[in-house]
């Protein structure tokens, strides 16, 4: 699975946007984006994926470049509650084995 | 109410004992894993299992056994050949076809596993 590249630490102003920037340059065609987030001494939890096209759930966006290079995970009005850890994933569709985890980046939203 | 429970919450134990980590899904999921976290750190997966009764090795599976006799359940063992067990266990699970379409994985809440 192709490496990604993520900040240690952002801030946000709660109730403004929070855009969460991966590179993911060596991705491949097969390969989708996944993001999830940590919140302190849980289990991670589920986000959002794509694949080419732009993605959009209840919880957040996803922008993928045209390249498919980078992508940006899009919080669009943070809360306190969404202070975590961030983690953004490419992964070989249908391997059915594991998630590469990094350390991802540490989201402080501020009041 | 689905999901997926690990338990306990936090484990004790003395050098040289083995420990077993319980793992229970409701998912109707056919495959399942088991991660380690160190603090400051990234998951690595210990194993997982696709299917009942078979499982592979994961990047870190040295000193750990598992077994999957059961769909729902998937416990993991750490044994005393384990060097540094003191970690936070994190179990998932995922749907899995086998085919070209990739599903997500849903966390359990964790066990944090401290031995003395």
């Amino acid at each position: 699975d192709a490496k990604t590249t993520q900040p240690p630490s952002m801030d946000c102003a709660e109730g403004r946007a929070a855009n969460l920037p991966c590179n993911h340059s060596t991705i491949s065609g097969n390969e989708y984006v996944y993001w999830y987030r940590q919140i302190h001494s849980q289990g991670p939890q589920y986000i959002i994926h794509g694949l080419k096209n732009n993605e959009t759930n209840e919880m957040a966006s996803l922008i993928i470049t045209e390249d498919r290079k980078s992508s940006t995970l899009i919080l669009p009005h943070a809360t306190l509650r969404d202070t975590a850890v961030y983690y953004c994933i490419v992964r070989v569709v249908g391997t059915g084995n594991q998630f590469y985890f990094g350390t991802g980046t540490s989201l402080t939203v501020i009041p | 109410d689905g999901g997926i429970t690990q338990s306990p919450k936090y484990l004790f134990r003395k050098e040289g004992q083995n420990v077993t980590l319980s793992c229970e899904q409701n998912l109707n999921h056919d495959a399942m894993y088991w991660y380690r976290q160190d603090p400051g750190q990234g998951l690595r997966l210990i194993y997982y299992s696709q299917i009942v009764n078979d499982f592979q090795k994961g990047d870190i599976a040295e000193g750990y056994s598992v077994s999957r006799e059961k769909k729902e359940s998937f416990p993991l063992t750490v044994t005393s050949a384990q060097k540094n067990p003191t970690a936070f266990y994190l179990c998932a699970s995922s749907k899995w076809t086998g085919g070209n379409k990739d599903y997500e994985q849903y966390f359990g809440p964790g066990t944090r596993l401290t031995v003395t």
